[in-house]
């Protein structure tokens, strides 16, 4: 069992909806981080909170936007979404955003855009 | 530039035979490694991690890895594969704020 919980685990939606993915941990850690795993690409950085303070937008899209009021929750909120969009959607969460830090990963969120 | 390689699409070894998955990186000043495995349809889970000190570095579930400086090496090993073994593994960068991911590695153990 991991203490970064993800929710939903599947979405499917169309590209003029808007959803979100939820993002909890339960580490006591400040740092969270959203990464994009993709088939045909490595695990992508997308963005890095330190404290609830975004430290990091690795040049992410404005249809994906980062939400982060506490230090245990991050939400990714979507919106007008294309269909290579699709990926595996990773949470995880660090004690601070030192980079010698361990980096705990939820199950992840599976977007299908159609 | 920093980054990390992960030479090898697939490794394929035998249960009960030692195993190695590589990985290389290139970073000014001292690096902090880690490796990862992913089981289908699951997140990533930590293995182990170098930051300083020992070479070798013991893990989790029988594994281990070898920092080696010179060559610029962090691979992973583990003495005698096993089945449950298969799985994608990655090997990480810390670098800045975050880990910079290598492309994963398939491992395949056969019975």
């Amino acid at each position: 069992e991991t203490g970064v919980t993800q929710t939903p685990r599947h979405l499917v939606m169309g590209m003029t909806n808007k959803k979100s993915l939820k993002c909890e941990q339960h580490l006591g850690h400040n740092a969270m981080y959203w990464y994009k795993q993709s088939a045909k690409k490595p695990l992508e950085l997308m963005f890095v909170y330190n404290f609830k303070e975004q430290t990091e937008n690795n040049s992410v899209p404005s249809r994906f936007s980062p939400e982060c009021p506490n230090s245990s929750h991050l939400f990714l909120h979507l919106h007008t979404l294309q269909p290579e969009d699709s990926a595996l959607y990773l949470c995880a969460s660090s004690p601070t955003v030192f980079s010698g830090n361990t980096i705990y990963f939820g199950e992840g969120s599976w977007l299908t855009v159609v | 530039a920093q980054s990390v390689a992960q030479p090898e699409d697939q490794v394929n070894v035998a249960e009960g035979n030692p195993l190695t998955v590589k990985c290389t990186y290139s970073v000014s000043g001292n690096p902090y490694l880690f490796w990862y495995v992913q089981y289908p349809n699951r997140g990533l889970q930590f293995l182990l991690k170098y930051i300083t000190g020992d070479n070798l570095v013991k893990g989790s579930y029988g594994f281990e890895a070898e920092f080696n400086k010179s060559q610029t090496s962090f691979h992973l090993k583990k003495p005698s594969a096993l089945v449950s073994d298969s799985a994608l593994y990655f090997c990480a960068l810390g670098a800045g704020t975050a880990l910079i991911f290598g492309k994963g590695t398939t491992l395949s153990v056969s019975s």
